[in-house]
């Protein structure tokens, strides 16, 4: 099974809107609504952002969202600002039989 | 809240095998599903397994000849082994509490801080 696939980098100003798209198949992010997004700060362990496509845990941001539109899921973060330099993977359940599947990470920058 | 703590040996040597615990505090490890995730030094996530309060677990098919996860409820621990270590599996690995909806593994929440296995002689 291979990984989702995710951009190497994206960068933006600060204040700016960026978007991260995680592509996978029907057999993953199409077929379920199971994708979540974790931003990992360096050294430090990655945090859920994004559970079940759309939704925020309870202390996250409302400017972080998610959405998703066939086979590729997507993480927008608004109002871009320094301490949002990290990062950034996505995770589908498969139904394969390698159950879950990360994508390979997004880097933000923040310029 | 609850928090997770890996701990195990920082240093393994070639065809040995890995030991790490992680220890829950704050709540308990019953009526949850947990996770075993890796991530070697620059790259990307591994998801390794889950298991069960109750023992049940599913383990990646990529490491499942290797793998071993085991609960202590009694105590609030979890434990890994992973045999047959190579510089392959040198990683960051993660304990994590998995949110599951309808049988299925959903996100992953909280996480430990991680701990860094180096595979050398």
């Amino acid at each position: 099974q291979s990984a989702l696939t995710q951009p190497a980098s994206v960068s933006g100003s600060p204040g700016q809107s960026i978007t991260i798209s995680c592509t996978g198949t029907s057999s993953d992010v199409g077929g379920y609504n199971y994708v979540s997004w974790y931003q990992q700060h360096p050294g430090k362990a990655p945090k859920v952002m994004i559970y079940e496509v759309t939704n925020r845990p309870s202390g996250i941001s409302n400017r972080f969202s998610g959405s998703k539109s066939g086979n590729t899921a997507s993480l927008t973060i608004s109002g871009l600002q320094a301490e949002d330099e990290a990062d950034y993977y996505c995770s589908s359940y498969t139904s394969s039989s390698t159950l879950v599947i990360f994508g390979g990470g997004t880097k933000v920058t923040v310029l | 809240q609850v928090q997770l703590q890996e701990s195990g040996p920082g240093l393994v040597k070639p065809s040995e095998t890995l030991s790490l615990t992680c220890t829950v505090s704050g709540g308990s490890i019953s009526n949850y599903y947990w996770s075993w995730i890796r991530q070697p030094p620059g790259k990307g996530l591994e998801w390794i397994g889950n298991i069960y309060y109750n023992g049940g677990t599913y383990y990646n098919p990529s490491l499942k000849s290797r793998v071993t996860m085991s609960v202590d409820t009694s105590n609030n621990h979890l434990s890994l082994k992973l045999s047959s270590m190579t510089a392959a599996d040198t990683a960051v690995y993660y304990c994590a509490r998995v949110q599951v909806r309808a049988g299925r593994p959903n996100w992953f929440g909280p996480w430990g801080q991680g701990t860094l296995v180096t595979v050398s002689s």
